[in-house]
């Protein structure tokens, strides 16, 4: 399975609004609304953010907003926080019964 | 709240197999999916596999061959081998909770694969 595709990085000031794409195929992120989107702090594990596409857990901010459109997801944090500064991954259920990983996508508050 | 902890030794010598176990606190293995989760050094995720309370397992086709998990229910405990280890193996391990997307995650064990 290939890993999906997010970009390197990616970069706003405060205040401003980002959003962070995932980019799949028709066997997983197309063909189910399992998409997972984590925050990762250096040193630390990640945390889960966002799950089946746009549900935010408890406790999550509720500038962190997801979606999907056919084979891409995204990530949107408004009004973005100098604590917002971190990697972002998502997740998706496949086809096969597994999960895949995004490369990551490191995001810089300005 | 579930807290999920590794264990397991830092350092295996290449061609022998990495064994972790994660202990699980704070709630029942039950119905629940469980996974191993890997990060090399300044690299992204990759999923190793998840198993079920039942012994029903899942793994990333580019490890099966290398990989076996387990369940301990008396010890509210699952645990990773990885046979055949070489230098790419070295990485964060973390375990973790969930089926489709992970909810709980451990804090990670580094494992280094040295002789």
């Amino acid at each position: 399975q290939s890993a999906l595709t997010q970009p390197a990085s990616v970069s706003g000031s405060p205040g401003q609004s980002i959003t962070i794409s995932c980019t799949g195929t028709s066997s997983d992120v197309g063909d189910y609304n399992y998409v997972s989107w984590y925050q990762q702090h250096p040193g630390k594990a990640p945390q889960l953010m966002i799950s089946e596409v746009s549900h935010r857990p408890s406790g999550v901010s509720n500038r962190f907003s997801g979606s999907k459109s056919d084979n891409t997801a995204s990530l949107t944090i408004s009004g973005l926080q100098a604590e917002d500064e971190a990697d972002y991954y998502c997740s998706s259920y496949t086809s096969i019964n597994t999960l895949v990983f995004g490369g990551g996508t490191k995001l810089t508050v300005l | 709240q579930v807290q999920l902890q590794e264990s397991g030794p830092g350092l295996v010598k290449p061609s022998e197999t990495l064994s972790l176990t994660c202990t699980v606190s704070g709630g029942s293995l039950s119905s629940y999916y469980w996974n191993w989760i890997r990060q090399p050094a300044g690299k992204g995720l990759e999923w190793i596999g998840r198993i079920y309370i039942s012994g029903s397992t899942n793994y990333n086709p580019s490890l099966k061959s290398r990989v076996t998990m387990s369940v301990d229910t008396s010890k509210n405990q699952f645990s990773l081998n990885l046979t055949s280890v070489t230098a790419a193996d070295t990485a964060v391990y973390f375990c973790a909770k969930g089926r489709r997307g992970i909810d709980y995650w451990g804090q990670g064990t580094l494992v280094t694969v040295s002789s």
